[in-house]
Order: C-alpha cells, then sequence, then structure tokens
C-alpha cells in the first residue's frame, strides 16, 4: 500500500541526547513537511523539502535539522538545543508542481518524550 | 489576528443533527483550503478540499466566501463516527510555500 511511515511510535531523550525520527514515503511525492503538534494547538511547520537535497525552514526551525538525500526520506533530528522537545511529531507529503494547491497526507506520527 | 481562527467547541450534538463550523482566515493572498479530520492522538487526515463554488461528498458539504474570508463545514445526519477535531487549512500563492492549520474544532455527537 503507498503511504507515508513514521518510526518510531514513541521515543524517549535524555538530556543532552540528539534523537533522530524517520519518515519514508512511496507515493512518488515531491515535497515533504515535518510539524510539531503540542497538546490544543495547531500544526507548526519545522521544516520542509520541495526536492531532493533542498530544504527549507519552516516557523519553529530552532533546535531541529533535516536532510533530503532521497526523494523517499525526510529525516529529522531533535538535537539537545531544543529544549522543549516533547510533542507529537507528524511527516506529511504532497505531489509536485503547485504544491499549494495540493493536499498534504499524514504518516502516523511518532510522540516523543523526556526522560 | 490570527491567520486562521476556528471556534475549538466542543460542539455536542445527537446522533442524526445537522452541525456546522466556520473557520475564518486572516490572509486575502490565500489560494487553496481544505477540511481535516483529526481523531484524538492520531495524525490529520483530508476530509475534503474547499472550492469557490462549493462541494459536496455525501454528508458533508463545504462553502468558501472569499469576500468575508471565511469556509465552512457542514455536516448532515452526524454519525457516532463523525466525533473527531475538524481542522481548517489554508494555503497561499506562493509555489511551495506552506499549509496553515488552525487549532480544530472538536465534535462530539452522542447516541
Amino acid at each position: 500500500d503507498g503511504g507515508i511511515t513514521q518510526s518510531p511510535k514513541y521515543l524517549f531523550r535524555k538530556e543532552g541526547q540528539n534523537v533522530t525520527l524517520s519518515c519514508e514515503q512511496n507515493l512518488n511525492h515531491d515535497a515533504m513537511y515535518w510539524y510539531r503538534q503540542d497538546p490544543g494547538q495547531g500544526l507548526r511547520l519545522i521544516y520542509y523539502s520541495q526536492i531532493v537535497n533542498d530544504f527549507q525552514k519552516g516557523d519553529i526551525a530552532e533546535g531541529y535539522s533535516v536532510s533530503r538525500e532521497k526523494k523517499e526520506s525526510f529525516p529529522l533530528t531533535v538535537t539537545s538545543a531544543q529544549k522543549n522537545p516533547t510533542a507529537f511529531y507528524l511527516c506529511a507529503s504532497s505531489s509536485g508542481g503547485r504544491a499549494y494547491n495540493q493536499p498534504q497526507h499524514f504518516g502516523d506520527g511518532t510522540r516523543l518524550s523526556i526522560l | 489576528r490570527k491567520e486562521v481562527e476556528q471556534d475549538p467547541g466542543p460542539f455536542n450534538v445527537p446522533e442524526g443533527a445537522t452541525v456546522a463550523f466556520n473557520c475564518t482566515y486572516s490572509n486575502s493572498a490565500s489560494q487553496s483550503f481544505f477540511w481535516y479530520r483529526q481523531d484524538c492522538r492520531k495524525e490529520p487526515k483530508l476530509l475534503m478540499s474547499v472550492y469557490s463554488s462549493g462541494n459536496e461528498d455525501g454528508r458533508f458539504t463545504a462553502q468558501l466566501n472569499r469576500a468575508s474570508q471565511y469556509i465552512s463545514l457542514l455536516i448532515r445526519d452526524s454519525k457516532l463516527s463523525d466525533s473527531a477535531t475538524y481542522l481548517c487549512v489554508v494555503a497561499m500563492n506562493s509555489g511551495y510555500s506552506t499549509l496553515t492549520f488552525g487549532k480544530g474544532t472538536m465534535l462530539l455527537v452522542s447516541p
């Protein structure tokens, strides 16, 4: 089945540790996105990528890093500089062209907590 | 003013009722509009795109009012399974820019 796979489903981070969240899609989508959702809040964009080897900062990029070495994959690293990492992290993708009029499709998310 | 505003609810309705949500957006350059549904502790899922002429998908009807900068979602004959949070989503006409999500309106349908 085509879709977006995020792993792990749950992740715990120790103080000072970097952790990486995986996002893989087999939809042949060009654009991929990372969002963070806090309880009672809307989704906030962390990073997005329009094409392989290119990515742009979103609204809350500080403390995060990404790479886009393959079309299918867009991993997110939560660094130790992100002091409040506890949240629900969602990866999404959309097809190419004028992406603003293309809906985004989401993976089932990773819940990150601090130990 | 927030970019996309929604009444957080919850809207409590009995099965079979008709319920409507509105969403207002602040940027008049917004070009694309969507409604997503998000179940508790799950990912958002696309419910429907919203077209200028309005569109209907079964029990769901979406309308766009560009002059007043709001979109609406009407749900007829509510089912228990419609209980969820409904997210209003807006995109600007700026290439690969981003979607702006509202915080959502919670709907609770009771027997």
